[in-house]
């Protein structure tokens, strides 16, 4: 079946350091590949997401490239901010799954000044 | 405007109870899902609802676990016989027509059996 790994956390960095969390996926299909984002005390917001091979996916700074061929869809920001402390879920949904979103386990990002 | 809105926030019940969990998804949502969140862990499937029928209802861990939308809006998620291991955060989503990979998830409702 489908499965979503990524890098156990947490991970502490110190504002405006640069920020990777791995993700990689199995899926029978053609899944979308999504990143998702729950800061403390908050419910699940979307925060990127690409739908085919070699796609990009940004917003607030984030970015992250939908890779085929290594089955992977890793999340960078070149300066994070202590703002972005927070959960970041990694997530996919398959063509023949009605779009269900199959979630990795979660990373921990902590930033410090 | 108002988003996917989840009640009650939290739910104590005793082990053999019954529950019943709301979500009241956006406006115009014709898509909700269920979601199960263990501690530590990322959110797992339970159902998805195109409307008032159950499309999908292949994450439903057994038959203690049923979910319904009668009129294709409100949906309540009911756990019959309920057991410490049901215990978790339950997540609902929606999502407009045409476009359910992108869901707007609610703040949950956090389930502790005693």
């Amino acid at each position: 079946g489908d499965s979503v790994t990524q890098m156990e956390g947490p991970v502490t960095l110190s504002e405006e350091a640069f920020l990777t969390i791995n993700c990689t996926y199995t899926a029978t299909g053609y899944p979308s590949l999504f990143w998702y984002v729950q800061y403390p005390g908050e419910g699940l917001q979307l925060l990127l997401k690409a739908t085919k091979a070699d796609d990009k996916g940004s917003n607030k700074g984030f970015e992250a490239t939908y890779r085929k061929e290594t089955t992977s869809f890793h999340l960078e920001k070149g300066s994070v901010q202590v703002s972005d402390s927070a959960v970041y879920f990694c997530a996919l949904s398959d063509t023949g799954t009605a779009s269900k979103l199959t979630f990795g386990t979660g990373t921990r990002l902590q930033v410090t000044l | 405007g108002a988003g996917v809105s989840q009640t009650p926030s939290n739910k104590v019940t005793e082990k053999g109870k019954y529950v019943e969990l709301r979500c009241d998804p956006i406006s115009g949502h014709t898509a909700l899902y269920w979601y199960r969140q263990s501690l530590g862990q990322g959110p797992e499937f339970l159902i998805y609802f195109q409307g008032t029928g159950a499309a999908d209802d292949s994450g439903l861990p057994n038959d203690r676990f049923f979910a319904v939308r009668p009129e294709g809006s409100v949906s309540t998620l009911k756990i019959q016989r309920t057991e410490r291991g049901d215990s978790a955060v339950y997540l609902c989503a929606s999502s407009i027509p045409g476009h359910t990979d992108t869901q707007y998830f609610g703040p949950g409702t956090r389930l502790t059996v005693l």
